[in-house]
């Protein structure tokens, strides 16, 4: 079946402009997840959606950064006013949730690059 | 919240050598310990995992060691070859909430 999508697969903006990243999880997965790697850096957490529960949202880095999920499936992540360190390549990754192990499963990234 | 930490954070071994991760957590209640593997340029994938009602599970080369009262858990890579080169994360997760490791550039050494 299908993977976990995310588009568009690149982006570039410039500094100040707000962005929208897509992730389409797998069907039927309840949990889905937000990542952040920048260059050679590992996996920074940034949000969590668990079915209609209220996100853990610890990891998002400033009041820039938001995260929607609609319908329990799509989610959007957005980043209002980009700054030239929120380049990055964004990760999203879904599980079927419901229980604690639980692989993820991780989409192809959005490389954002802001000027 | 969890807090993983991995070391090293680079790794060079010849191939046929034996390779081995190392990472510790902070909660307790963690209970699912995942690695990734990702390649260059690719998304991480699933290589192993255990469970915290298990101390130790092996998969052909590749070997995961757990011990609850020190948290700390173990990847242990025998007989590695130059595919292994990759970057490997460590996880540690409570209820799905899932927190990686900075991860280990692992280089094996034709």
């Amino acid at each position: 079946g299908a993977g976990v999508s995310q588009s568009p697969s690149n982006k570039v903006t410039e500094k100040g402009k707000d962005v929208e990243l897509r992730c389409d999880p797998i069907s039927g997965h309840t949990a889905l997840y937000w990542y952040r790697q920048s260059l050679g850096q590992g996996l920074e957490f940034l949000i969590y959606f668990q079915g209609n529960s209220a996100p853990d949202k610890s990891g998002l880095p400033s009041d820039r950064f938001s995260a929607e999920r609609t319908g329990g499936s799509v989610s959007t992540l957005t980043i209002q006013r980009t700054q030239q360190e929120d380049s990055a390549v964004y990760l999203c990754a879904s599980s079927r949730g419901g229980r604690s192990y639980n692989e993820q499963f991780f989409g192809p990234g959005t490389r954002l690059t802001v000027l | 919240g969890e807090n993983v930490e991995q070391h090293p954070s680079t790794l060079s071994v010849q191939e046929g050598d034996s390779a081995v991760i190392k990472c510790t957590y902070s909660d307790s209640a963690s209970n699912y310990f995942p690695w990734y593997k990702q390649e260059l340029g690719k998304r991480p994938q699933l290589i192993i995992d255990i469970r915290s009602n298990v101390g130790e599970k092996k998969d052909q080369r590749i070997a995961v060691t757990l011990n609850k009262t020190a948290k700390h858990f173990s990847l242990h890579i025998t007989e590695t070859q130059p595919e292994d080169s990759a970057v490997y994360f460590c996880a540690a997760s409570r209820n799905n909430d899932m927190r990686f490791g900075a991860g280990t550039r692992l280089t094996v050494k034709p």
